[in-house]
């Protein structure tokens, strides 16, 4: 069993949408929760961080962590076209190692 | 701002060749690490560092190598090149001091191995 499942898609939604994004995880340990967005061609890139349980938002887009589900999530709401990205989450319990999802692949139609 | 760069974007090889990925931070971070990333299978550590000199395996070491002379430079060496590390290798760097071990990425190497 890996350590982190995340829906590769693709997705696509139109613009104006909300997204929802979510990863799984089987560690009861980690605690430290991250969201990546990496555009095509470059390397990820810190979108949003939470640490333990809870909700955090930051404009468009809030980060949801169930550490008893052992469920995270993203929204995206008002969906523009740049936000088309894959969209990585990662996870750890120290904050040394960080264990990466597969990526969700995420197309927002003009 | 935070810069992560590797010294090739493309890069092709031919089995068995030895295969040096150099990666080059600016901002003095501590940590940095080798990742290679494929489809459907996410990115994977392949080695990190806390500090010149010293080396973490990460989950998939195996036919890598790794060198750390100076903190900001961080060096993945494939000994002997084999198809099966045709992928995308990426760097990254993050401050080793709390969260939330931002990690910041470099740009990407994409090895083909024919």
């Amino acid at each position: 069993q890996k350590e982190v499942e995340q829906d590769p898609g693709p997705l696509s939604v139109p613009e104006g949408a909300i997204v929802s994004l979510n990863c799984t995880y089987s560690n009861s340990a980690f605690q430290y929760f991250m969201w990546y967005r990496q555009y095509s061609r470059k390397g990820p890139e810190l979108l949003m961080y939470t640490y333990s349980s809870g909700n955090k938002e930051d404009g468009r887009f809030t980060a949801q962590v169930d550490k008893s589900s052992k469920y995270i999530s993203l929204f995206i709401r008002d969906s523009q076209p740049s936000d088309s990205a894959t969209y990585l989450c990662a996870m750890s319990s120290t904050g040394n190692q960080f264990y990466f999802g597969t990526g969700t692949s995420l197309t927002v139609i003009p | 701002d935070v810069k992560v760069t590797q010294s090739s974007r493309y890069l092709v090889k031919r089995t068995g060749e030895k295969v040096f990925l150099e990666c080059v931070q600016d901002m003095d971070h501590e940590n940095m690490f080798w990742y290679r990333q494929d489809p459907g299978l996410g990115l994977r550590l392949i080695y990190f560092s806390y500090d010149v000199k010293m080396k973490e395996k990460g989950d998939i070491p195996e036919g890598y190598s790794v060198s750390r002379e100076k903190k900001e430079r961080f060096s993945l060496i494939l000994e002997s090149a084999s198809t099966n590390q045709t992928s995308m290798y990426l760097c990254a760097s993050s401050l080793y001091t709390g969260p939330p071990y931002e990690q910041y990425f470099g740009p990407g190497t994409r090895l083909t191995v024919t």
